[in-house]
């Protein structure tokens, strides 16, 4: 049973449009959630996080929104850049179980100049 | 400042044998873990250890052992690899065991 669903495995914008990337999950006891972004044969960078005393959380050109009643979250790039292609990890974890992760599958970005 | 290094970046072994993967980070971090990435898959936690001294199992544990050297190094090992552990593993810390994690490379293993 997957905790944590990204259920579109790519997508593809033009460059200056708005990329939007979606997470769900299903364990309530999740709190924290982040986002990470991979390139080709390099390890996973953090990009940006949210606890589930928010519902929003913006950091440059990344937004991140979460919905606790629809358990769902989504990252913004806006405006999207060739260099956000990549592929983006959710991640999400519970205080009761600090330390133990749970990644979805990934998105693959491609943003066309 | 390295960040989180891993060694070796690849590696081939036949079933049966066995290896230590190895980790480090320079960052004075409290909390180390491995995972696995198999294609078009996510990452899998193997085992983290929150603090120097302390191990524990993550989701996908069974064929793994990992040794908590020192703050520093956190390494894991295979006993006896099999073909179903091909994939690439990434090692991580954080300052905290609640906190974002920073990651190594990644050391691509195949074992035939």
């Amino acid at each position: 049973d997957q905790q944590v669903k990204q259920n579109s495995p790519s997508l593809s914008v033009q460059e200056g449009r708005i990329s939007i990337l979606n997470c769900d999950y299903t364990n309530s006891m999740f709190d924290y959630f982040l986002w990470y972004k991979k390139y080709p044969a390099e390890g996973p960078t953090f990009l940006i996080s949210i606890s589930s005393i928010k519902d929003k959380n913006e950091d440059g050109r990344f937004t991140v929104f979460l919905n606790k009643s629809a358990k769902h979250l989504s990252l913004h790039i806006v405006p999207s850049q060739p260099g956000d292609s990549a592929v983006y990890f959710c991640a999400a974890s519970a205080e009761t179980n600090a330390g133990k992760s749970t990644f979805g599958d990934g998105t693959t970005l491609t943003v066309k100049p | 400042n390295a960040g989180v290094t891993q060694t070796p970046k690849f590696q081939v072994l036949k079933t049966g044998q066995s290896m230590t993967l190895q980790c480090a980070q320079d960052m004075n971090h409290n909390s180390m873990y491995w995972y696995r990435q198999d294609p078009g898959m996510g990452l899998r936690l193997i085992y983290y250890s929150a603090s120097e001294g302390t191990t524990d199992k993550g989701e996908v544990p069974n064929g793994y052992n990992v040794s908590r050297l020192n703050k520093r190094e956190f390494s894991l090992r295979l006993e006896s690899a099999a073909p179903s552990q091909t994939s690439v593993y990434f090692c991580a810390s954080s300052e905290l065991a609640e906190e974002t994690q920073y990651f190594g490379p990644g050391t691509r293993l195949l074992v035939l």
